[in-house]
Order: structure tokens, then C-alpha cells, then sequence
């Protein structure tokens, strides 16, 4: 079975310090694409990152850097220098397959604190 | 990108009652997906929406509870039937294109 854990349920961290938030996956599948969204006060769902599992690499997208390891099966992200208008709910997500169904994680909801 | 369009964006209904919430897409897909958002809690799959034959639902949901069409590659609704209490909850469509999973604005349903 397809699993997607954020063991942390909520952050408060004060404006300009890094926070990382952790993502655990399970599948049997050597194939998959594993997703962070962000979902702000508004609502609305935002795409910010997608990776499958056959690149490993690192990525940085400006204050944005997310952290995928196959060995642990995590794919934490982290926010340098946070800003008040990162405060949301981000979840990290799961598929086997591309243009497929995603199996969220409960979400971290992350306040920044002015 | 893909454009999603849902209606209604809000509503308030009395219990007992159902609801049909339609989805828009912009351009031809072949699965559709509907899922509840829940107050505070994260996104759960209900079901995907294929064209031509009929939805496969995730566990914990049923057809009966909540009936989906498909009658082309752009359009889908979702009914919520028999509404409770239990049922207020954010509603969303979603679509993957290239790789990006894309939802609507959802539908926000607050039962009495």
C-alpha cells in the first residue's frame, strides 16, 4: 500500500529563520512521482514541486530546496529565510503513476511568526 | 496548465437534501478525479471519473452516497446525496497534465 506521512502537524517558526518540513513515503513501486503543494488561507492549492523516483537530485528554487532520498524514503523541503507570506498548510503527495490519482499526507500547517 | 472550473463555489444546504457540484476542464482528459477536503484535514480521493464508464471509488465511499457522471472528455459532477452535518467539506475536481496534478477552486459545502 501507498503511504504518505508528515509526522509534523504544525510549525511556528519567526520570520526569516530555515524550517524544513518532513515527508515519509511508503510504495512497493519502483516507479513514482512524489509532490509538495501549498495551501494558503485562501485555499487554493499550489503546485510547487514534482520529482520522480529516478532523479535523486537535489532541488532549488529560490528560498525553496527540496531534499529526496530513496535510502530513507523521505522528501523533506525547506524554506531559507522564512517569510510571513509562507505561512499555509503544506502537504507532500504520492502517485504511481503520471497524470494519476495522488495520495496526500495530512499536511504541516507552518505559521511564520513576524 | 489546465483551467478548471467548478460550480457552485459555495453553498448552504439543509440536511436530507442533495447537491450536484460540477467540474469544467478546458480541454480533454481522460481521468478525472473528485476530492473531499475536510475542515482542517487533508485532501482524501473519493473517486476517478472516467468517460464512458462508470467511477471507481476509493474505500469509504459509495456510489450511492455519492453518484458521479462523465458524459465527455471535459465534464464531470459530483452529487452529494442525503447530505448530514458530516458532509461540510470542501469539494474539489482535479485533472493531471503533464506530469501536475491541477485542481479547481473546490466547492465549499456547509450542511445544516
Amino acid at each position: 500500500a501507498q503511504k504518505v506521512t508528515q509526522a509534523q502537524t504544525e510549525i511556528s517558526v519567526v520570520e526569516k529563520e530555515d524550517v524544513t518540513l518532513d515527508c515519509v513515503y511508503e510504495t512497493r513501486d519502483t516507479t513514482y512521482y512524489l509532490f509538495w503543494y501549498k495551501q494558503p488561507p485562501s485555499g487554493e492549492l499550489v503546485f510547487l514541486i514534482r520529482r520522480n523516483s529516478f532523479d535523486e537530485q537535489n532541488e532549488i528554487s529560490g528560498r525553496y530546496s527540496w531534499n529526496f532520498q530513496k535510502s530513507t524514503s523521505s522528501f523533506n523541503f525547506t524554506i531559507t529565510a522564512s517569510q510571513v507570506v509562507d505561512s499555509a498548510v503544506y502537504f507532500c503527495a504520492l502517485t504511481m503513476n503520471r497524470d494519476d490519482k495522488i495520495i496526500f499526507g495530512k499536511g504541516t500547517r507552518l505559521h511564520i511568526l513576524p | 496548465s489546465a483551467v478548471i472550473s467548478q460550480k457552485p463555489s459555495r453553498d448552504i444546504c439543509q440536511r436530507g437534501t442533495s447537491l450536484t457540484i460540477q467540474c469544467q476542464v478546458d480541454s480533454q482528459v481522460t481521468m478525472m478525479f473528485w476530492y473531499r477536503q475536510q475542515p482542517g484535514q487533508s485532501l482524501t480521493l473519493i473517486a476517478t471519473a472516467n468517460q464512458g464508464s462508470e467511477a471507481t471509488y476509493e474505500s469509504g465511499f459509495v456510489i450511492d452516497k455519492f453518484p458521479i457522471s462523465r458524459p465527455n472528455l471535459t465534464f464531470s459532477t459530483l452529487t452529494v446525496s442525503n447530505m448530514s452535518p458530516e458532509d461540510s467539506s470542501i469539494y474539489l475536481c482535479s485533472v493531471g497534465r503533464a506530469g501536475e496534478l491541477f485542481f479547481g477552486e473546490g466547492s465549499r459545502l456547509t450542511v445544516l
